[in-house]
């Protein structure tokens, strides 16, 4: 069955270390992905989004992502983490032969910063 | 400012008493669409319209209802809420609802509860 999976449903970073998000993806051919922030109270905010190209993908607030094809994988990473990075995060896929019409997200990641 | 507006933001309501709330943006896209998101399950599609008069199921349509008579337009009709469809509800709309696009635009949400 197609899914998304994001395994990790809380995770607690200090301030200035680095940051990984993982996300995995079950589809018969690589889907569109995305990653998505929702901060306290607030809408969804794309973050990033990767169709075709180059396997490293920059997006805003200093975050990229990395795509594997063989590990059906597209994590989230930060260099050093901020303590307004304190969101829930949603990876999220658009399969190709349906386009948007049925994007699917993951369950979410909740980022704790610690100082 | 390019916006998707959702109102309400916060509804109490009881059981079997119909309400609508509604969404509206002011891009011009074509493609609109409504999540419901819940602790554990991400968000998950209610139904989506890729233009005016064109709307289809998501993943989750039953219990509710949605139109699209106009492009800036696509109220969620609840007709008769029941306790199960508390829930915080999204609506996002995109340029087109076709392979190439630039992602989502969400709404900031409707918190519902229906007692």
């Amino acid at each position: 069955a197609q899914s998304v999976t994001q395994p990790d449903i809380h995770i607690t970073v200090s301030e200035g270390a680095s940051l990984e998000l993982r996300c995995n993806y079950s589809y018969g051919a690589t889907p569109y992905l995305f990653w998505y922030v929702q901060s306290p109270g607030q809408g969804l905010q794309l973050l990033l989004k990767y169709f075709s190209g180059d396997t490293l993908v920059q997006g805003i607030k200093g975050f990229e992502a990395e795509f594997k094809r063989s590990q059906s994988s597209f994590n989230l990473r930060k260099p050093s983490v901020h303590w307004s990075d304190a969101a829930e995060y949603f990876c999220a896929v658009g399969p190709r032969d349906t386009g948007f019409q049925k994007l699917v997200f993951g369950t979410g990641t909740r980022l704790l910063v610690s100082p | 400012e390019a916006q998707v507006t959702q109102n309400p933001r916060y509804l109490i309501t009881v059981t079997g008493k119909k309400l609508t709330v509604t969404c509206s943006q002011n891009m011009n896209h074509e493609y609109m669409s409504w999540y419901r998101q819940d602790p554990g399950l991400g968000l998950r599609q209610i139904y989506y319209s890729m233009n005016v008069e064109v709307t289809d199921k998501g993943d989750v349509p039953e219990g509710y209802k949605v139109s699209r008579k106009e492009k800036r337009n696509f109220p969620l009709i609840l007709e008769s809420p029941s306790p199960n469809q508390t829930s915080l509800y999204f609506c996002a709309s995109s340029l087109t609802g076709g392979i190439v696009d630039y992602g989502y635009t969400f709404g900031s949400g409707t918190r519902l509860t229906v007692v």
